[in-house]
């Protein structure tokens, strides 16, 4: 049974940093295609990808936010940690982590996000 | 601004079938598989359809997937209100970005 659980503070100040951490059950990060990933959707707004890191320590970060995000993997602790540098109150919103399985063939790229924690909403605000 | 292009809102009543369309470009969902999650009032986003369109074990065949070109659509049918529920497209972008991508959502309705 997979499963995924964010954890991180509720409240942060402008210009902190986030810390977030992902702890899983169910798979192991060093199984090849596996990977996981942050997602994050602000208050009625749509779902945002931020970060995603691969069974093999591969990062991909999205492009309008690498400057502010590091992602990385404690595989023997099931932990993936998500940081973001410089919180603005734009970046209130509820992040999620997912397990996502790669697959690729002749027709493209798989990244299916199969499984997602419950998230966790994160307020900046002085 | 997302990257995939899906309408804001679909509504139909209670029994009858609904598509909801993605668009995007040869970078993402023209040469990469597509997926569909469901994302019900208050909860995380779930996986309804993979790789274009294979559904998950637990998922109903009244959800199913396809693929032409730059464009996906999800079909709906037997709508149920149970249904109502936000609905986002997510694939590769195989860009010099190297980005996961997704739509800006559709809500739909269930009347």
């Amino acid at each position: 049974q997979v499963t995924l659980r964010e954890s991180g503070p509720a409240l942060v100040k402008p210009t902190q940093t986030l810390t977030l951490t992902c702890t899983f059950s169910g798979f192991s990060l060093s199984t090849s295609g596996m990977c996981v990933s942050w997602v994050r959707q602000p208050p009625g707004k749509a779902l945002e990808w931020l970060a995603l890191i691969d069974w093999d320590d591969d990062k991909y970060y999205s492009t309008s936010l690498k400057t502010r995000l590091t992602i990385s993997k404690d595989t023997s602790k099931n932990q993936v940690v998500l940081t973001m540098t410089n919180m603005d109150p734009v970046d209130t919103a509820t992040y999620y982590c997912a397990r996502i399985r790669y697959y690729y063939d002749s027709s493209g790229y798989s990244r299916t996000f199969d499984y997602w924690g419950q998230g966790t909403l994160v307020t900046v605000s002085s | 601004q997302s990257v995939l292009t899906q309408p804001p809102s679909v509504s139909a009543a209670p029994g009858q079938k609904v598509t909801i369309s993605c668009s995007g470009s040869s970078s993402n969902i023209g040469n990469n598989y597509v997926s569909w999650y469901q994302q019900l009032p208050g909860t995380a986003p779930k996986l309804l359809i993979y790789e274009n369109n294979k559904r998950p074990s637990g998922i109903p065949d009244r959800f199913s997937g396809s693929k032409s070109g730059t464009s996906a659509t999800l079909g709906i049918t037997g709508l149920q209100t149970g249904d109502e529920a936000d609905y986002y497209c997510g694939t590769w972008d195989s860009s010099l970005s190297a980005n996961v991508v997704f739509g800006g959502g559709t809500k739909l309705t269930v009347l």
